[in-house]
């Protein structure tokens, strides 16, 4: 069974331009999240996803980010513009509820640097 | 809401000494307990996970996590580690009965092995 896929890995932009990051969920999970990692501020989560439905975006920094989910295998989080600060490592998510726990499981992430 | 607090931000450890790295977490409701390892430049991989019964629970590459609910812990252990040990480690919580499994993390643990 495939995992979490994301894409691309690494990503480098000058500013202003726009970042599209793309996951691919595991088949048949109907949860997906967008984690953010940096130095200062560790892991933290941005948005999460159920059946397609944003639930929870109070983690997106500000209104350059918006992410989408058109159907069950598919999700983008776009920064448009991006700027310096943005430089971090993004990772996608997935969980089944109920299952496992509700154990989630991760992309190996989109490791971004914005010049 | 749901904090979690790893006590230790780096443990220096000799090669097969035994190591043990502390997480406390608080919650107003019942959670699932989990233990991630980032291993240098890569993504988030489960290590343990305590969803109920027996406290103890082992997971990958010999280590084991006791959650102690009267202290609201959740230290993670190994009796020998290895210089392959080296990585980030992440504590983390979860609603046991809503949200799909959304992941509160701790600020994480660089554990160093030196031989």
């Amino acid at each position: 069974d495939a995992g979490v896929i994301q894409s691309p890995r690494h990503e480098v932009t000058e500013m202003g331009q726009e970042v599209t990051l793309r996951c691919k969920p595991i088949s048949g999970h109907d949860y997906l999240f967008w984690y953010r990692q940096t130095m200062m501020r560790g892991l933290e989560l941005l948005i999460y996803f159920n059946n397609n439905v944003p639930i929870d975006d109070s983690g997106m920094p500000e209104d350059r980010f918006s992410a989408k989910m058109p159907n069950a295998s598919f999700s983008t989080l776009k920064i448009q513009p991006s700027e310096p600060r943005d430089s971090a490592v993004y990772f996608c998510a997935s969980s089944l509820l109920r299952r496992e726990g509700n154990t989630i499981y991760f992309g190996e992430g989109s490791w971004l640097t914005v010049v | 809401a749901q904090s979690v607090t790893q006590l230790d931000s780096q443990v220096p450890v000799f090669e097969e000494a035994p190591v043990e790295l502390r997480c406390n977490y608080s919650s107003s409701v019942s959670v699932y307990l989990f233990w991630y390892v980032q291993y240098p430049n890569q993504g988030l991989q489960l290590l343990l996970k305590y969803l109920s019964g027996s406290t103890l629970v082992k997971g990958i590459n010999g280590f084991e996590a006791e959650f102690n609910k009267s202290q609201t812990s959740f230290h993670l252990r190994k009796p020998s580690v290895h210089i392959s040990d080296t990585a980030e480690y992440f504590c983390a919580v979860s609603e046991r009965y809503n949200q799909g499994g959304k992941l509160i993390f701790g600020q994480g643990t660089e554990l160093s092995v030196k031989p």
